[in-house]
């Protein structure tokens, strides 16, 4: 079945420094993907979204792209703020296309 | 607007006792998932309705996990004789419309941790 892979944390950052925080998946047909983030205290929330190869989902400063041939969505952003601490979660849809396989999740911590 | 409410948020059980976790979803989501997320882990499937029916129970761990939507709106995940390895948070996530779209968004609620001592 389909499976998410992603980079094991803490992540511990800087602020204004750049992130990337690595995910790879394995599917069969062609998968919705999506990064979750969890702040401290609060639920999972949809940061950004991809629906098929080479787009881009972004938000927030948030950047992602469906990479098909590396079979990756790796999360990006140029300068991150002691705000953007917060656990992420790459994922995708199952094979059915209707429920969310998810990864350990990768804990950020960013310091002042 | 009122996202996915849950309740109780926190719930400390006895081992081999039966506990009822009710979900709320947005008003007017036809779909609803339950996922299970241990600590330190991601969230995982348990169980998908579209409005009543229960489409797909494959992620539920054993049968003594239940769960239901009987007016398709408002559902319950049940867990009769909790053991130890049931603790975990308990989320809940509603999403617009039902099948295979392309993509609905999940909303999710923030959940109810069981602890079972």
């Amino acid at each position: 079945g389909n499976s998410v892979t992603q980079m094991e944390g803490p992540v511990t950052l800087s602020e204004e420094a750049f992130l990337t925080i690595n995910c790879t998946y394995t599917a069969t047909g062609y998968p919705s993907l999506f990064w979750y983030v969890q702040y401290p205290g609060e639920g999972l929330q949809l940061l950004l979204k991809a629906t098929k190869a080479d787009d881009k989902g972004s938000n927030k400063g948030f950047e992602a792209t469906y990479r098909k041939e590396t079979t990756s969505f790796h999360l990006e952003k140029g300068s991150v703020q002691v705000s953007d601490s917060a656990v992420y979660f790459c994922a995708l849809t199952d094979q059915a296309g209707t429920a969310l396989i998810f990864g350990k999740g990768t804990t950020l911590s960013v310091s002042s | 607007g009122a996202g996915v409410s849950q309740s109780p948020r926190y719930k400390v059980a006895k081992r081999g006792q039966d506990v009822a976790l009710r979900c709320d979803p947005i008003s007017g989501h036809v779909s609803l998932f339950w996922y299970q997320q241990a600590l330190g882990q991601g969230p995982e499937f348990l169980t998908y309705f579209q409005n009543e029916a229960q489409l797909d129970k494959s992620g539920l761990p054993s049968d003594r996990f239940f769960a239901e939507r009987p007016e398709g709106s408002v559902s319950t995940l049940k867990i009769q004789r909790t053991q130890q390895e049931d603790s975990a948070v308990y989320l809940c996530a509603s999403s617009l419309a039902g099948g295979h779209s392309s993509y609905n968004e999940q909303f999710f609620g923030p959940g109810t941790r069981l602890t079972v001592l």
